[in-house]
């Protein structure tokens, strides 16, 4: 079956690092996103890995081992818009994306 | 538009009665993807359409939910005999087809969301 495995719930402090770890079991495999859902808002895309290693972008970078079925997304120099959920989200064969739960991330001053 | 649209924004109807949820994609998009989110909850996925098809349709939780998309642009979501369990918010995507030559391409493959509508079934 198709599994992504998220943490459901981290705190942080404002100007810290945050590291989101998600693990997914899909079948096939074409890339993962990572999203951002402000809450009473829609999903906004944050990222996209297809091969292995680091993407940077601003204060965010996302990993992917696909060998492990592993990914995380790093968040640096927090801010208080940083809260929100953050979704994982591989694409299996069919280009079809798996949804995660969700991390909800709590930043606090 | 520049964006996909969804209306109405906000629904409140009463047990039973019949609604009907539109999404406008972004021009050019023929993927379109319906999906659920109850408070609280992550995305449940409920039906996909590649042009006016529905190749996969797994995800409509009973014969009460039904999609069409017609033109290969706007789509309906339409739920019947609505219950209370259906409140939630509905959320419409929409992102180019997906084919193997351009998966290196974020812009193929992200989907992008409409702001929903706010379902509420008194």
């Amino acid at each position: 079956g198709q599994n992504i495995d998220q943490p459901t719930e981290m705190t942080a402090t404002e100007g810290a690092i945050v590291q989101i770890n998600c693990t997914y079991q899909t079948s096939g495999f074409n890339g993962l996103f990572w999203y951002q859902q402000h809450a009473g808002e829609a999903p906004t895309f944050l990222s996209y890995n297809v091969l292995d290693g680091l993407e940077e972008k601003g204060r965010f970078s996302s990993f992917l081992s696909r060998s492990k079925g592993y990914s995380y997304l790093l968040l640096k120099e927090l801010q208080m818009k940083d809260s929100a959920s953050y979704l994982c989200a591989p694409s299996d064969s069919n280009y079809q994306l798996i949804w995660g739960a969700g991390t909800k991330l709590i930043i606090k001053p | 538009g520049a964006g996909v649209s969804q209306s109405p924004s906000n629904k409140v109807t009463e047990k039973g009665k019949d609604v009907e949820l539109r999404c406008d994609p972004i021009s050019g998009h023929t993927a379109l993807y319906w999906y659920r989110q109850s408070l609280g909850q992550g995305l449940e996925f409920l039906i996909y359409f590649q042009g006016n098809s529905a190749p996969d349709k797994s995800g409509l939780p009973s014969d009460r939910f039904s999609a069409e998309r017609t033109g290969g642009s706007v789509s309906t979501l339409t739920i019947q005999r609505t219950q209370q369990e259906d409140s939630a918010v509905y959320l419409c995507a929409s992102s180019f087809p997906q084919r193997g030559e351009d998966v290196n391409n974020a812009n193929y493959n992200e989907q992008f969301f409409g702001p929903g509508t706010r379902l509420t079934v008194l």
